[in-house]
């Protein structure tokens, strides 16, 4: 099994702020792939990052990949109410998400 | 319909009933996955089907879940004998490709199951 822990659980910020949430292994990963779930809904995938290092930008969100593909963070710039979801990470194998990080931002 | 299809959407049965949770995958598309996902938390992998066969049975909780496939569509999550402890949202969903790549999934908005 390959264990993907998120950081933080739980996060309340205020609209116009910024934050990051982490996703995190002991194991490396030919790929990963971040998901926004919205309250009632299933996951839908924002990205997947492939190359050690690697950083994509999908409008206010920046993806990161870590050099050696262990971890990756998801940074939200001025972020809206429309950013308040479930995020999950997950592995190439993608039977296994992480652990999910609550953002709820406050309008 | 274009995304994947789960059925019912809302299930409520009382403890010891047997329920069966179906979905729908995209045409096409040869993988098919169940998770179960309590209230904010993460998925659980149940199972999961590459054609009609499930190479990967890991997930299930016990013997009383089981799950079947047939004509590389349509699934079938089956729960007997159930206990509070399954409730849940049960999710679904499917992708193109053998499920260990990088292709993405495409899931149902899921079954939420509730056991008085």
């Amino acid at each position: 099994t390959q264990l993907l822990e998120q950081s933080p659980q739980f996060l309340s910020i205020q609209e116009g702020e910024n934050l990051t949430v982490y996703c995190n292994s002991s194991s490396v990963f030919s790929s990963l792939q971040w998901y926004r779930q919205e309250p009632g809904e299933g996951p839908v995938l924002l990205v997947t990052v492939v190359t050690g290092g690697e950083v994509k930008k999908l409008k206010r969100l920046t993806f990161q990949f870590g050099d050696a593909r262990k971890d990756s963070s998801l940074h939200i710039t001025a972020a809206q109410p429309g950013d308040t979801g479930l995020y999950l990470c997950a592995g190439p194998n993608q039977f296994y998400f992480g652990t999910g990080t609550s953002l709820t931002v406050i309008p | 319909g274009a995304g994947v299809s789960q059925s019912p959407s809302n299930k409520v049965t009382e403890k010891g009933k047997d329920v069966e949770l179906r979905c729908d995958p995209i045409s096409g598309h040869t993988a098919l996955y169940w998770y179960r996902q309590s209230l904010g938390q993460g998925l659980e992998f149940l199972i999961y089907f590459q054609g009609n066969s499930a190479p990967d049975k890991s997930g299930l909780p016990s013997d009383r879940f089981s799950a079947e496939r047939t004509g590389g569509s349509v699934s079938t999550l089956t729960i007997q004998r159930t206990q509070q402890e399954d409730s849940a949202v049960y999710l679904c969903a499917s992708s193109l490709g053998s499920g260990t790549g990088s292709q993405p999934q495409h899931f149902g908005d899921g079954t939420r199951l509730s056991i008085l």
